[in-house]
């Protein structure tokens, strides 16, 4: 399996642009998480969904986020306008819905710079 | 809600030295615990987990972690510490609805 694909793997946009990340989980997974990892705040959980329905978005900082997954093999993490604070890594990690004892597999992440 | 709280966001030790990371966690019901690293712009990598199978928990790279109730610790530690276990290693706990809650992280530095 090619493990979680995240896309892009950079990312640089200048302050007020819509900025679109996406996400691949691993074939047969249910659960699939958004994490955003700064130096200030470290590894935050932002959204997560599982069977592709959104259970917890208490994370997500302001309305300006958004997150979809239209289907069970893709997920979007969308922030409009983007603002120089959401420069950060954002991870995408997925995993099989089996219960609280399971561990999550996490992509490459997407470096975002808004300048 | 759990959480985990991991004392040092930097360690320091010569090769071949004991690597000793630690975690401490807050749970509500019996915890499944969970430790990451991290590499240089890489995603998380699973070293180990704890699931209440058996309290000493063996991991990939030669990393061990103990699990012990009455201390509410699930330390990381490895006999021998190599150059390239220099690396960011996370400390979570399961939370409801099997989402991660992670600690602050810990970096490893190895000093030749």
């Amino acid at each position: 399996d090619a493990g979680v694909i995240q896309s892009p793997r950079h990312e640089v946009t200048e302050m007020g642009q819509e900025v679109t990340l996406r996400c691949k989980p691993i074939s047969g997974h249910n659960s699939l998480f958004w994490y955003r990892q700064t130096m200030m705040r470290g590894l935050e959980l932002l959204i997560y969904f599982n069977n592709n329905v959104p259970i917890d978005d208490s994370g997500m900082p302001e309305d300006r986020f958004s997150a979809k997954m239209p289907n069970a093999s893709f997920s979007t993490l969308k922030i409009q306008p983007s603002e120089p604070r959401d420069s950060a890594v954002y991870f995408c990690a997925s995993s099989p819905l089996r219960g609280r004892n399971t561990e999550a597999f996490f992509g490459q992440g997407t470096r975002l710079t808004v300048v | 809600a759990q959480s985990v709280t991991q004392l040092g966001s930097h360690v320091s030790v010569s090769e071949g030295a004991l690597v000793l990371l630690r975690c401490n966690y807050s749970s509500s019901v019996p915890p499944y615990l969970f430790w990451y690293v991290q590499y240089p712009n890489q995603g998380l990598q699973l070293l180990l987990k704890y699931t209440s199978a058996a309290t000493l928990v063996k991991g990939i790279n030669g990393f061990e972690a103990e699990f012990k109730k009455s201390e509410t610790s699930f330390h990381l530690t490895k006999p021998s510490a190599h150059m390239s276990d220099a690396a960011e290693y996370f400390c979570a706990v399961s939370d409801r609805g099997n989402k991660l809650v992670f600690g602050a992280g810990t970096i490893l530095r190895v000093k030749s």
